[in-house]
């Protein structure tokens, strides 16, 4: 069954501290793995994505990567405003099915 | 374009009612999603479609969940009889060619 696990569930930085999030994907046919953010009260936003294994994508203070298991999302020197929910999603080739990860809530302090 | 438009934004209704929540996808896009979002199991997919077909109704909860696409620019999600339990966050969403899929605003739905 297709699946996309993430983590941490919630990470808590300092404005300023880097670090990264993980989504570990079992994708049958992989067509493409998704990065979305998510404010309270709104719909998933989209923000990256990534079709083969050592592809990148920058964005702002944001970089994705991905391998033949899984995703990084990697936050540079956050800033407040980054403060939200992260989904990964992963949309497979053979049913087209875009199944989501539980995301991890980011909050970034002052 | 205006992106995906959901109606209405907030439902508040009596168990036993039939819910009915609208979207339109974006012009163009071949693939709608219906998702339903709760705090316990994040972001669920229902049903999606292509090309006005449903693929895969497997996440639909029970028999009381039904979806339509009668035409290309307008898709239906229906509850009936709606339960305390179906409380959530409905999504919908469109994509082209299985890339990237956009999201509407959703529906916040209660139901008492």
């Amino acid at each position: 069954e297709d699946q996309v696990t993430q983590s941490p569930e919630a990470l808590r930085l300092q404005e300023g501290e880097s670090s990264s999030l993980n989504c570990s994907y079992t994708v049958s046919g992989l067509r493409g793995l998704f990065w979305y953010r998510q404010d309270p009260g709104k719909g998933p936003e989209f923000l990256f994505t990534l079709y083969s294994a050592g592809e990148e994508k920058e964005k702002e203070r944001l970089k994705a990567t991905l391998t033949k298991k899984e995703s990084f999302l990697h936050i540079t020197a956050p800033k407040p405003e980054d403060s939200a929910t992260y989904l990964c999603a992963g949309i497979s080739s053979n049913t087209g099915k875009l199944i989501f990860g539980q995301g991890t809530t980011l909050q970034v302090k002052p | 374009d205006a992106g995906v438009i959901q109606s209405p934004r907030h439902e508040v209704t009596e168990m036993g009612q039939e819910v009915t929540l609208r979207c339109k996808p974006i012009s163009g896009h071949d693939y709608l999603f219906w998702y339903r979002q709760t705090m316990m199991r994040g972001l669920e997919l229902l049903i999606y479609f292509n090309n006005n077909v449903p693929i895969d109704d497997s996440g639909m909860p029970e028999d009381r969940f039904s979806a339509k696409m009668p035409n290309a620019s307008f898709s239906t999600l229906k509850i009936q009889p709606s339960e305390p339990r179906d409380s959530a966050v409905y999504f919908c969403a469109s994509s082209l060619l299985s890339t990237e899929a956009f999201f509407g605003q959703g529906t916040r739905l209660t139901v008492v």
